[in-house]
């Protein structure tokens, strides 16, 4: 069973736009939602994360909304750039007992010129 | 400071055949995971190791074991290696730091099975 949803699963946009990914989870356990940020032929790469105690976090162009009561949460990239083009991977944690994450299924962003 | 190795980068098997993939970490993180990586499926959880001497089943396990040989390095083994296995495999790590436990990953190892 997929418990972590994320939308759209490809995204196009234009320099200097707004790009959004949405997520939604299952499990009222889960008390940590990260962002990973894929390359090609990379790795993931830790984003940005927050806690389920604060509606937004803000680190430079990203932004994560949450929403506990719709079990939501999303990413916004402002002014979006070419250099954001990657694969973009919410995530869901349960702290302790491995402190593993499920991932949604990832969101491929093209930013075009 | 390498951070995650994983060995080798690419690996074409036969249907039938065995292969162990290695991973290491220098950054003396307790835990270790192993995900596959597939089109349209995202990261799927194989198996972790909360701890050194532990180790426990994710969501697709079929098919694979573990090793956690010491506190550095968690090793994928598949037995008998089918299509359905071709995938990009790749190695985490990850600790408790205050309220955060960012997963470092590896670069990935890309698997064909024939």
């Amino acid at each position: 069973q997929q418990q972590v949803k994320q939308s759209p699963q490809s995204l196009i946009v234009q320099k200097g736009g707004i790009s959004i990914i949405n997520c939604a989870y299952e499990n009222t356990a889960f008390d940590y939602f990260p962002w990973y940020q894929q390359f090609p032929g990379k790795g993931p790469a830790l984003l940005i994360a927050i806690r389920p105690d604060v509606s937004e976090k803000k680190e430079g162009r990203f932004t994560i909304s949450f929403n506990k009561s719709a079990k939501q949460f999303s990413l916004h990239i402002m002014d979006s750039q070419p250099g954001d083009s990657a694969t973009y991977f919410c995530a869901a944690g349960e702290t302790g007992g491995g402190n593993k994450l499920t991932f949604g299924t990832g969101t491929q962003l093209k930013v075009e010129l | 400071n390498a951070g995650v190795t994983q060995t080798p980068k690419f690996q074409v098997l036969k249907t039938g055949q065995s292969m162990t993939l290695q991973c290491a970490q220098d950054m003396n993180h307790n835990s270790m995971y192993w995900y596959r990586q597939d089109p349209g499926m995202g990261l799927r959880l194989i198996y972790y190791s909360a701890s050194e001497g532990t180790t426990d089943k994710g969501e697709v396990p079929n098919g694979y074991n573990v090793s956690r040989l010491n506190k550095r390095e968690f090793s994928l083994r598949l037995e008998s290696a089918a299509p359905s296995q071709t995938s990009v495999y790749f190695c985490a790590s990850s600790e408790l730091l205050g309220r955060s436990y960012e997963q470092y990953f590896g670069p990935g190892t890309r698997l064909t099975v024939t």
